[in-house]
């Protein structure tokens, strides 16, 4: 089955500097890699996605890019703020069956933390 | 308002009695699964639903059963808890967006379940 490994675990930044979030996949027939957002005490949010037929998406401060060769994703967010402070999930899904509805495997978490 | 809802949102059981965690969305999608998060281990897919009465396992879906009778609806049922299933529990429900290549997905708040 899929595998997704993210890194880092936890991540540090100043407001204002960039943060960038790494996952790699094992499956390559995973076409559909969203990004999602977990604030304390509620689910995850989904923020951004891209399918593997794009290199790169991005909408205002975040980004994901996309290398299908090797097989790796990235989160990228610019000018951070302190409201960006949050767990970071990335997840990987395969089709399935001929519908896009396959299995959705996730990383395990990046904590972000953006001070002041 | 457009929404997920999970229902009790923190229960404390011993093991073995069954027990039945509710979920409901009102946005009409097709898609529906449930997740189990666990620290250091991000979010692991217990079943998932593609319609009413098809469903699917996940990666862990041992100990767990669920049904989709309705399109609403999809309860996690635990036929026999055991303290291993101790957990922070989310559902969620999607659908594809026409005419696009991103997904229309939300969480539920999460279910903290403890088995003593």
């Amino acid at each position: 089955g899929e595998n997704v490994e993210q890194h880092p675990s936890t991540l540090s930044v100043q407001e204002g500097d960039s943060a960038v979030i790494k996952c790699t996949y094992s499956d390559s027939a995973s076409n559909y890699f969203p990004w999602y957002k977990q604030e304390l005490g509620k689910g995850p949010q989904l923020i951004i996605d891209i399918r593997s037929n794009v290199g790169e998406k991005k909408d205002q401060r975040i980004a994901v890019t996309l290398n299908k060769t090797a097989k790796h994703f990235s989160l990228h967010i610019t000018e951070t703020q302190p409201e960006d402070s949050a767990v970071y999930f990335c997840a990987a899904r395969a089709n399935a069956g001929g519908t896009s509805y396959g299995k959705l495997t996730f990383g395990q978490g990046t904590i972000l933390t953006v001070h002041p | 308002e457009a929404q997920v809802t999970q229902n009790p949102r923190y229960l404390i059981t011993v093991t073995g009695k069954k027990l039945t965690v509710t979920c409901s969305q009102n946005m009409n999608h097709e898609y529906m699964s449930w997740y189990r998060q666990d620290p250091g281990l991000g979010l692991r897919q217990i079943y998932y639903s593609m319609n009413v009465e098809v469903t699917d396992k996940g990666d862990v879906p041992e100990g767990y059963k669920v049904s989709r009778k309705e399109k609403r609806n999809f309860p996690l049922i635990l036929e026999s808890p055991s303290p291993n299933q101790t957990s922070l529990y989310f559902c969620a429900s999607s659908r594809r967006l026409a005419g696009g290549d991103s997904y229309e997905q939300y969480f539920g708040p999460g279910t903290r379940l403890t088995v003593t």
